[in-house]
């Protein structure tokens, strides 16, 4: 079954810390993965996809399918990153495509 | 350009009532969902269209009803409401060949008494 995972609720780190928010991943096929960010008291928009390769607001993820994981990174947070952050695994039936959201983990960044 | 938009923001149910949530978005989207979020579930798809007059089941149906008579419009109903039901709803669009983007509207908080 696919299944994306993130072990973590809570990641809290200091203004300047190397951040890692974790996400693995079940999927038989070749799996296409996202990042999805939610800013206080604003909609959820896509950061990046693992796709493109490219890193938005200093964040990049790496999928490594090896070990099933699309883990995001900063080298170093900053406040306004303060966030809830979802990983989203792409898949296609009933003639569309489809999201399989993780269960979050909310990013507090501390002064 | 308004985007994804969700109306109402906030309402509150007694159980048994019914009630539809109206998504609209003017990006001329074929394919539009349905989600609710609950604490540490994260987000899961409830109903989703591919096009006009068609709708489809998602992961948590049961409950719900959809309507997509218009190709701008994505109607969530729930006939008889329960507790269970509360939650934030959130709808998104999306195009062909777009697939993992989803345009999010920006929710609708629905409290079930």
């Amino acid at each position: 079954a696919q299944r994306v995972t993130q072990p973590e609720k809570l990641l809290s780190v200091f203004k300047g810390a190397p951040v890692e928010l974790k996400c693995n991943y079940s999927y038989s096929g070749s799996p296409e993965l996202f990042w999805y960010v939610q800013y206080s008291r604003q909609r959820l928009q896509l950061l990046l996809r693992h796709i493109s390769r490219e890193s938005i607001k200093g964040f990049t993820a790496d999928l490594n399918k090896g070990e099933t994981s699309f883990h995001l990174k900063k080298p170093f947070a900053q406040e306004e990153d303060s966030a809830m952050y979802y990983c989203a695994l792409s898949r296609y039936g009933g003639a569309t495509t489809k999201l399989i959201f993780g269960t979050g983990t909310l990013l507090a960044v501390q002064p | 350009n308004a985007g994804v938009t969700q109306t109402p923001k906030f309402r509150v149910l007694k159980t048994g009532q019914s009630m539809t949530l109206l998504c609209a978005q003017d990006m001329n989207h074929e394919y539009m969902y349905w989600y609710r979020q609950d604490p540490g579930m994260g987000l899961r798809l409830i109903h989703y269209s591919v096009g006009e007059g068609t709708t489809a089941k998602g992961e948590v149906p049961d409950g719900y009803n959809v309507s997509r008579l218009k190709k701008q419009n994505f109607l969530l109903g729930l006939e008889s409401a329960a507790p269970s039901q509360t939650s934030v709803y959130f709808c998104a669009s999306t195009s062909k060949g777009q697939f993992g983007e989803q345009y999010f509207g920006p929710g609708t908080r629905l409290t079930v008494t």
